[in-house]
């Protein structure tokens, strides 16, 4: 079965740190981009960064460019994302989840973890 | 970044009715390779998303026949043929031709 388990959320203050993990398993995880979308709570869905299969290759939305980093270890089949600088708009649920290779060069989010929250506030 | 805009934001729903969402983009999600780069997720309360319609019109796998997907250009629609009360939840649509990846606002489908 294919699993993603997030952890690492809690609550942090303002200009703080936080890094959280995803455990994969039931897939050859070195084959796969991964993303990480969040959802502050009871709002909608937003994409948040994502990484290329071996590594070499890093994306990241406008609004967390220069404070998250995202990396992963294939030896480990674990991806992490390390947030500095948290604000309290980086509240949110953090998912993370796979580019599935379902057809040609299209790579919809297929499975996705349970999530983690994250809680920014004084 | 391309916008992407659903309708209705709230949709209520009789079971074994017909059920309909729109979701259209800022610019065109067809790919010169003949792809057409938009999904559509379900996340039912209190769980994650979960992959439902890829491609614009192709099922994903476990996915009832009842809900079918379609569309071109910048207009696309989410169809429940009989809506059954497990399809409670918010549904997204996402573009995946450009990064960032993005979400329309979500249409919250509740079971009357």
């Amino acid at each position: 079965e294919i699993q993603l388990l997030e952890s690492g959320g809690g609550l942090v203050q303002p200009g703080g740190s936080l890094r959280l993990s995803c455990a994969a398993s039931g897939f050859t995880f070195k084959s796969y981009w991964m993303n990480w979308v969040r959802q502050a709570p009871g709002k909608g869905l937003e994409w948040v960064a994502a990484i290329k299969e071996d590594g070499s290759d890093r994306k990241y939305a406008d609004s967390v460019k220069g404070r998250f980093f995202i990396s992963r270890d294939n030896t480990k089949n674990s991806m992490d994302l390390q947030m500095n600088s948290l604000r309290v708009d980086d509240t949110a649920f953090y998912y993370c989840t796979r580019e599935a290779h379902v057809q040609g060069p299209v790579r919809p989010f297929d499975p996705w973890g349970q999530g983690t929250l994250v809680t920014v506030s004084s | 970044d391309i916008v992407m805009t659903q309708s209705p934001l709230s949709l209520p729903v009789t079971p074994g009715e017909p059920a309909s969402i729109s979701c259209r983009s800022s610019q065109s999600l067809l790919h010169s390779n003949g792809y057409i780069y938009l999904d559509w997720y379900l996340q039912k309360p209190g769980r994650s998303p979960q992959l439902l319609i890829f491609l614009g019109s192709n099922r994903a796998s476990g996915v009832p026949d009842r809900f079918s997907g379609s569309g071109s250009g910048t207009d696309y629609t989410l169809k429940i043929s009989r809506v059954e009360a497990e399809d409670a939840g918010v549904y997204y649509c996402m573009q995946a031709l450009q990064v960032p990846r993005t979400f329309g606002q979500g249409t919250k489908l509740e079971i009357k």
